[in-house]
């Protein structure tokens, strides 16, 4: 049973530029959520997608967006990138229940980005 | 505005003891509560949850305690061993009845070493 994918592990960009980040979810999940961590920090929640639409999203600005594919895999597009936009991306995925608050969600490695 | 805080960032403990980390929250919307474990260059992995109608959940050498008049959660591992060592985060949400998967507010993850 594979877990959650993430490519690449470490990516190095330019102030500038912008780079585009992939997760795999789970097999059986339908929904993929992003997060950043800050070095010292706990996650934050950038958004979440599921039935290929952003469903909900945290205080990131319009330079973070996203996108889900029919088999439910999803990127993390990051345009204009800043210095501080340094972190390891984490992607998690869980499974849409509807009625029910449960909310594992099960994280992927993560992709180390640095901005130089 | 930090809405889950884990006051301690370290905690040293012996193989064999008790550990014990804290969590305290502010949301009182929040009504699923987790831990996640992180070793270094991999992504959290989910060790224990519990909704906010339970007091108590025990899986294994895990125990989750909520004290919801206090906003306060705690995860006893007895007894500790060496591969526990690692950064331990609790993380909060609340439910959206529309049975979407709800975004996790992380704190900032307390650092367990257990001596042998």
């Amino acid at each position: 049973d594979a877990g959650v994918t993430q490519s690449p592990t470490h990516l190095i960009k330019t102030r500038g530029q912008q780079v585009t980040l992939r997760c795999s979810p789970k097999s059986g999940h339908d929904t993929v959520s992003w997060y950043q961590q800050a070095l010292g920090q706990g996650p934050q929640f950038i958004f979440q997608y599921y039935e290929e639409e952003e469903r909900q999203r945290g205080n990131f600005p319009d330079r973070f967006s996203g996108h889900q594919f029919p088999n439910y895999s999803s990127e993390l597009n990051v345009n204009a990138l800043l210095l501080g936009d340094s972190a390891l991306y984490l992607c998690a995925s869980s499974f849409y229940a509807l009625g029910q608050g449960g909310n594992e969600q099960y994280f992927g490695p993560g992709t180390r980005l640095t901005v130089t | 505005d930090q809405q889950v805080k884990q006051n301690s960032p370290s905690l040293s403990v012996q193989e064999g003891r008790i550990s014990i980390l804290n969590c305290d929250y502010t949301n009182s919307m929040f009504d699923y509560f987790l831990w996640y474990k992180k070793y270094p260059a991999e992504g959290p992995t989910f060790l224990i949850s519990i909704s906010s109608i339970k007091d108590k959940n025990e899986d294994g050498r895990f125990t989750v305690f909520l004290n919801k008049s206090a906003k306060h959660l705690s995860l006893h591992i007895v007894p500790s061993q060496p591969g526990d060592s690692a950064v331990y985060f609790c993380a909060a949400s609340a439910t959206s009845y529309g049975g979407a998967t709800n975004k996790l507010i992380f704190g900032t993850g307390t650092l367990l070493a257990v001596q042998p």
